[in-house]
């Protein structure tokens, strides 16, 4: 198995163009999440999905959408691109049930906005 | 609203050292779920240990341990005996039974665990 993967692993946008980052698993879970990690924030929440054909708000959703057309892919679309997304975003997954199931991470995408 | 306060941005130890990261909560649930995250220099996010608000038991799995204390609502990490091999940002994160799915993480404390 190959778990969580993310492509691409890095990309260098200019402002305003847009760009889909894929979160892909194949561990059959029902939950995504989409989280952008930057320099002493932590991990911030973008987007969630608890199934296929379902999308959430997470805490920081402006800029962003989502969607989870399969089960095994959570797409993350930035329309137009800006410098304060330059960041690194995670994907992640885990299984139906409560919480306490223990969520699967991706590699990660380095995103460069200039 | 939940909450994860690690009030250490960052601590420089020398091998051998024993340290302790500090994790706060806050959460008016009475089931809660926290989870203790590893993000060495590679940069991936590796689950280290999970624990439920009914079970304080602490939890030894070699050189780490963990202590949760719900009367202070703190959920600590221990190394001991550090490596350098334990260098990485690590992450608390909360979860909260009833209908949330998510994951609050705290800011994260980098460990650098120096030869």
């Amino acid at each position: 198995n190959a778990g969580v993967t993310q492509t691409p692993k890095f990309r260098v946008l200019k402002t305003g163009q847009s760009m889909t980052l894929l979160c892909a698993q194949d561990m059959n879970h029902e939950y995504m999440y989409w989280y952008r990690q930057d320099p002493g924030m932590g991990l911030r929440l973008i987007h969630y999905s608890v199934g296929e054909g379902t999308t959430a708000k997470g805490e920081v959703p402006d800029g962003y959408n989502v969607s989870r057309l399969k089960k095994q892919n959570f797409l993350l679309g930035l329309e137009s691109a800006a410098p304060s997304q330059t960041s690194v975003y995670f994907c992640a997954s885990r299984p139906q049930g409560s919480i306490y199931n223990e969520q699967f991470f991706g590699p990660g995408t380095r995103l460069t906005v200039l | 609203a939940q909450k994860v306060t690690q009030a250490q941005t960052e601590i420089s130890v020398v091998e051998k050292e024993d340290v302790t990261l500090d994790c706060v909560y806050e959460t008016r649930d009475t089931t809660y779920y926290l989870f203790w995250y590893k993000q060495p220099p590679s940069g991936e996010l590796v689950f280290l240990i999970r624990r439920n608000s009914f079970d304080e038991q602490n939890e030894i799995s070699g050189r780490y341990s963990w202590n949760f204390q719900k009367s202070t609502s703190s959920f600590n990490f221990t190394i001991t005996a550090s490596q350098v091999v334990d260098s990485a940002v690590y992450f608390c994160a909360l979860g909260a039974q009833g209908g949330s799915e998510k994951l609050v993480f705290g800011k994260g404390t980098k460990l650098t665990v120096n030869p």
